[in-house]
């Protein structure tokens, strides 16, 4: 089935521990995103990729981390978990930043608690 | 600022038509977004509106206004299954979106 699959579902971390969500597309999209939403919030975006090899800040990037080297990979890294880091985070993909509707699709998200 | 308001909370009954109101106020502007999250799952696209007027698609409708700064969800029929979170959000001139809070959506029987 076609889509984004994100790992994990959930995880407990401590505090200052380093974290990487992983993230693959199948769908041959050239954007990808990760975004976390918090309750009461709005999606915030943290890191944007328009092609493989590059990356772009989002409005929330501090703490986190990504990398592009493929079409089908972008993973999440948080380099010293802290508890503000707590939320759900979701990858997305597109088929181009300005290409038309260039609607998102979502993974099932991936729900992080930093003690 | 960038911004986007929509209610928090809206509670209609099964079989009844319900509006969900959305404004907006961006650098520039490139269409507006509709996506339904149910609880624990991920956005799933709606509709796609960027010029003026009504789109609708099935028991669902969007209508946006560009002058105004606003658009609105239209749900006819309601069924159980609509229960979900609807997401606003705005495509700025930079073409990244700008999201609302969400409006929850709570239908009874």
């Amino acid at each position: 089935i076609a889509g984004i699959t994100q790992a994990p579902t959930s995880q407990i971390l401590a505090a200052g521990r380093r974290m990487t969500l992983r993230c693959t597309q199948d769908m041959r999209h050239n954007a990808m995103y990760w975004y976390r939403q918090d309750l009461g919030l709005g999606l915030r975006l943290i890191h944007y990729s328009n092609t493989a090899g590059t990356t772009g800040k989002g409005e929330v990037p501090d703490g986190y981390s990504v990398s592009r080297a493929n079409t089908d990979d972008f993973p999440l890294t948080l380099a010293s978990a802290v508890p503000s880091q707590t939320s759900v985070y979701f990858c997305a993909s597109s088929e181009g930043v300005d290409t038309g509707a260039n609607v998102l699709t979502f993974g099932a998200g991936s729900r992080l608690t930093v003690l | 600022g960038q911004n986007i308001d929509q209610p928090t909370e809206m509670t209609a009954t099964e079989g009844a038509i319900v509006q969900i109101n959305c404004t907006y106020q961006t650098s520039g502007f490139n269409g507006l977004f509709w996506y339904q999250q149910h609880a624990g799952e991920a956005p799933t696209f709606l509709s796609y509106n960027v010029l003026d007027g009504l789109e609708e698609k099935g028991r669902f409708s969007s209508f946006l206004s560009r002058s105004k700064g606003y658009s609105y969800l239209l749900l006819k029929e309601l069924q159980m299954k609509d229960s979900a979170s609807y997401l606003c959000a705005a495509r700025d001139s930079n073409y990244q979106l700008i999201w609302g809070a969400g409006t929850k959506l709570i239908i009874k029987p």
